[in-house]
């Protein structure tokens, strides 16, 4: 069965540069997740998209943004990059009425 | 923000004994329970979700049960083998809408 795509799968960049991690959710679905989860730390919620609108939206940082495409896949953008925001960046995808998520193999961030 | 919390940390089985971990969480704002097996560098696996208090789910040798009222579940495995090895996750949701409030993880290390 198809599952949960993120790409790339591991990222390196240098402060101050920016970052593009794509989801392609399971075909059907049409909820996105993104979780962001630093090193130590649990998963946490940064933002969701229902049908291409913003749905939630978490502590994901002003330097960031999202969006939800026609063909529901999604892309986190990450602009002035900090080392802080070196990270695992989950995302995941779930049809609206099921409460379950499926969640991609994530990102990993570096930043240098 | 949810304070779902799961213990202990780390877990160390021998291959064939059972075990089990907890996940608590704040009683009141409860929707939805949900338990990830997550292997490193895979996708976290959907498990259980759960709903009702007092619910208990199987699979396999894996089984969970839920009490709402006092805000708890207990994951259960049953003749541990190596391959049960990963971090387990805990993930409550409000709503039906569902942004995830993770715990840290029970990381359990089944050895021959």
């Amino acid at each position: 069965a198809a599952g949960v795509i993120q790409s790339p799968r591991h990222l390196i960049k240098e402060k101050r540069e920016t970052a593009t991690l794509k989801c392609y959710p399971i075909p059907r679905h049409d909820t996105v997740y993104w979780y962001q989860q630093g090193p130590g730390q649990d998963p946490q919620f940064l933002i969701s998209f229902y049908e291409k609108m913003q749905s939630d939206k978490g502590s994901i940082p002003d330097r960031f943004s999202a969006q939800q495409f026609s063909d529901y896949h999604s892309e986190l953008n990450m602009s002035s990059l900090e080392l802080g925001d070196s990270a695992l960046y989950f995302c995941a995808s779930s049809w609206t009425s099921d409460n379950e998520q499926f969640f991609g193999p994530g990102t990993r961030l570096t930043v240098l | 923000i949810l304070n779902v919390e799961q213990s202990p940390q780390s877990l160390h089985v021998q291959e064939g004994d059972s075990t089990n971990f907890t996940c608590s969480f704040p009683s009141s704002n409860f929707y939805a329970l949900h338990w990830y097996r997550w292997e490193t560098a895979k996708s976290p696996e959907a498990l259980f979700v759960m709903t009702l208090n007092g619910d208990e789910k199987k699979k396999g040798r894996i089984s969970a049960t839920l009490n709402t009222k006092e805000g708890y579940s207990y994951l259960y495995i049953k003749g541990s083998q190596p391959e049960d090895s990963a971090t387990y996750l805990c993930a409550l949701t409000t709503d039906s809408w569902g942004k995830f409030q993770f715990g840290a993880g029970t990381q359990v290390v089944v050895t021959p």
